[in-house]
């Protein structure tokens, strides 16, 4: 009964390291999503995959890299980490409405 | 495109008083509509959503929201606020066909005052 599980849940970066964000879901959904959220501004989409073997851009996308290993997983890459991208990470995966994983609180330094 | 507004960046409510949190939406066709809340340090968790049927949508912890189709507006309420339900809330739309991404708000920060 696990849902969305997101893996690290913290991580410190310095500037031009890079990094995978690992999501799962047990849900068989087809659908799953990465965004990040940062104050004042909502969530904001950076990554889709309507279904397996199939990615696109959402909103912010620059310096990001997904791959959809298959239905379960989805990972979110930073190849070259910015402080700009300083923010909570989360994935989501979805039927209709978008369940949710816990979050990863990303710093860039 | 669609889009979500939530007037309002913070509420404030007494303990025992209605809330009511503010969404507003914009969408090409017929909306699915969710709320999600967030507390501290934790992802979001689904409150509830409108579909199709009654206006009237009930959802987790006594919350409750109306769909208002001519006013394109799906407002939270709750009859009488706890403290607990100090929160960070998201309005959502998407279409109703297909696999349509979530769009959300800039969300509401409710704090219920003892």
């Amino acid at each position: 009964n696990a849902g969305v599980t997101q893996t690290p849940k913290f991580q410190v970066l310095k500037t031009g390291q890079s990094m995978t964000l690992q999501c799962a879901q047990d849900m068989n959904h087809n659908s799953m999503y990465w965004y990040r959220q940062d104050p004042g501004m909502g969530l904001r989409l950076i990554y889709y995959s309507a279904s397996e073997g199939t990615t696109d851009k959402g909103e912010v996308p620059n310096g990001y890299n997904v791959s959809r290993l298959n239905k379960r997983e989805f990972s979110l890459r930073l190849e070259s980490a910015a402080p700009s991208q300083t923010s909570v990470y989360f994935c989501a995966s979805s039927e209709i409405g978008y369940t949710f994983g816990s979050g990863t609180r990303l710093t860039v330094v | 495109a669609q889009s979500v507004a939530q007037p309002e960046d913070q509420v404030n409510v007494a303990e025992g008083n209605p809330l009511t949190v503010k969404c507003t939406y914009s969408v090409s066709g017929n909306p699915y509509l969710f709320w999600y809340v967030q507390y501290p340090n934790r992802g979001l968790q689904f409150l509830l959503k409108y579909i199709t049927g009654d206006n009237l949508v009930k959802g987790s912890y006594g919350f409750e929201a109306e769909f208002n189709k001519s006013q394109t507006s799906f407002h939270l309420k709750k009859p009488s606020a706890l403290v607990s339900d100090s929160a960070l809330y998201f309005c959502a739309v998407r279409l109703n066909f297909g696999n349509e991404k979530l769009t959300f708000g800039t969300g509401t920060r409710l704090t219920i005052i003892p």
